[in-house]
């Protein structure tokens, strides 16, 4: 299952609204993670099951979609969010995981 | 806390066996299923398998069968081998663990720091 991102990158400021979208191949239900990563640092899981909130994350972040659309949102960016952001569909074998998008200081 | 560390050579000549070993601190290796993911300099993350000690196991077959997992209960450790390398298998090889519900798969909850294996003679 081929997972596609959207944007591969954005630019935005502290307090701004984000969305990012990752598109299924086909329908996954609601079998999907997403990531967070820093330079240098290992993967930071922020939701699970399309919705639900990884213990410990903001409530900032959520999640949203089933089948095959799917977000993520970031309701007011942080200092600490400008990093890449990874979404992974656990549907089926082989897990595979979207390109990436990269949130950048505008 | 489960806590994962990944050890290894940081340098695989072509053709040789790539071998990394996940040290769980924190928790029973018996426990959960566990994951090894990749990610290439600059590029994004590609799943190899995971491995669970009851035996069940499941490979990326864009890796052609050249992955072998397993687990050691006595130490408390899982680990990869990776055949016949390429400088195509240089990357960052992470350990992971599986979230806790009660449909599988998950995603990861727990990652190792991950460590930098480089492919060349």
């Amino acid at each position: 299952i081929q997972l596609t991102q959207s944007p591969s990158s954005l630019s935005a400021s502290v307090g701004d609204r984000v969305t990012i979208t990752c598109r299924a191949s086909q329908g996954i239900s609601s079998w999907l993670g997403w990531y967070q990563q820093k330079p240098g640092k290992a993967p930071r899981l922020l939701i699970y099951a399309a919705s639900s909130l990884q213990s410990g994350v903001p409530s900032r972040f959520s999640g949203s979609g089933s089948g095959t659309d799917f977000t993520l949102t970031i309701s007011s960016l942080q200092p600490e969010d400008f990093a890449t952001y990874y979404c992974q569909q656990t549907n089926s074998f082989p897990l595979t995981f979207g390109g990436g998008t990269r949130v950048e200081v505008k | 806390q489960v806590q994962l560390q990944e050890s290894g050579p940081g340098l695989v000549k072509p053709s040789e066996t790539l071998s990394l070993i996940c040290t769980v601190s924190g928790g029973s290796v018996s426990s959960y299923y566990w994951h090894w993911i990749r990610q290439s300099p600059g590029k994004g993350l590609e799943w190899i398998g995971y491995i669970h000690n009851n035996g069940y196991s499941n490979y990326n077959p864009s890796l052609k069968g050249r992955v072998i997992m397993s687990v050691d209960t006595s130490k408390n450790q899982f680990s990869l081998k990776v055949t016949s390398v390429t400088a195509a298998d240089t990357a960052v090889y992470f350990c992971a663990k599986e979230v806790v519900t009660a449909t599988a798969p998950n995603p990861f909850d727990i990652w190792g720091q991950g460590t930098m294996v480089i492919v060349s003679s």
